[in-house]
């Protein structure tokens, strides 16, 4: 069974980095086609993709944050952390991490896992 | 930056079929998601690849993807597919994944 949870501060003040866990199980993220994406939703509004980690250690990020974010795996704890910087009041949200699929022959992928996610305010 | 286009809402009696639309640039060629997520919970991928199922997943469920417009669609509309859906893509040319703004499906 793959379960995924995130973990981090459910407040921040504006400025401040951000630090979240995404701590999984039922599969490797060592495993070819194996990827971890994190995606954030405002109150009441629609999905944001943030980053994403690869098998291979590949990292991708949202060209808009992409200053701001880092995606990082410890393989061995079945651990993803992404960090924000510089966090204002519009981060606000709830933070979701996904098991993400990708499979280079068929072009098949998918965000086929998803954690309950954690809510982050960001107010001083 | 790539845009994916979607209807607020779309309203659909019990028992019909909800079609619900994802435009985008050239669509056709891209490997498109959907995800439902009902209020208070976690998005479920419901459709990958434009027409795959997960395992679990009614096959009431389907997608179709051609030209400028990715489709969802639901067949035999139930009480419990009222939601929000997401249509997604990867973005090859940035590398990033987008999402479409999100369609509320009502049931009436």
């Amino acid at each position: 069974q793959v379960t995924l949870r995130e973990s981090g501060p459910a407040l921040v003040k504006p400025t401040q980095t951000l630090t979240l866990t995404c701590t999984f199980s039922g599969f490797s993220l060592s495993t070819r086609g194996m990827c971890l994406s994190w995606v954030r939703q405002p109150p009441g509004k629609a999905l944001e993709w943030l980053a994403r980690i690869d098998w291979d250690d590949a990292k991708f990020y949202n060209t808009s944050l992409k200053t701001r974010l880092t995606i990082s795996k410890d393989t061995s704890k079945n651990q993803v952390v992404l960090r924000m910087t510089n966090m204002d009041r519009v981060d606000t949200g709830t933070y979701y991490c996904a098991r993400t699929f990708y499979y280079e022959t068929s072009g098949s992928e998918g965000m086929d896992v998803w954690g309950q996610g954690t809510t982050v305010t960001v107010s001083s | 930056s790539y845009v994916l286009t979607q209807p607020p809402s779309v309203s659909v009696a019990p028992g019909k079929t909800a079609n619900i639309p994802c435009g985008g640039d050239n669509i056709g060629i891209k490997s498109v998601q959907w995800y439902q997520q009902k209020p208070g919970q976690a998005p479920v991928l419901v459709i990958y690849y434009d027409s795959d199922r997960p395992s679990g997943i009614p096959e009431r469920f389907s997608g179709s993807n051609s030209g400028n417009t990715a489709t969802l669609t639901i067949s035999s509309v139930e009480a419990g597919d009222e939601g929000d859906y997401f249509c997604q893509v990867w973005e090859t040319g940035s590398s990033q994944y987008v999402f479409g703004g999100g369609t509320e499906v009502t049931v009436l």
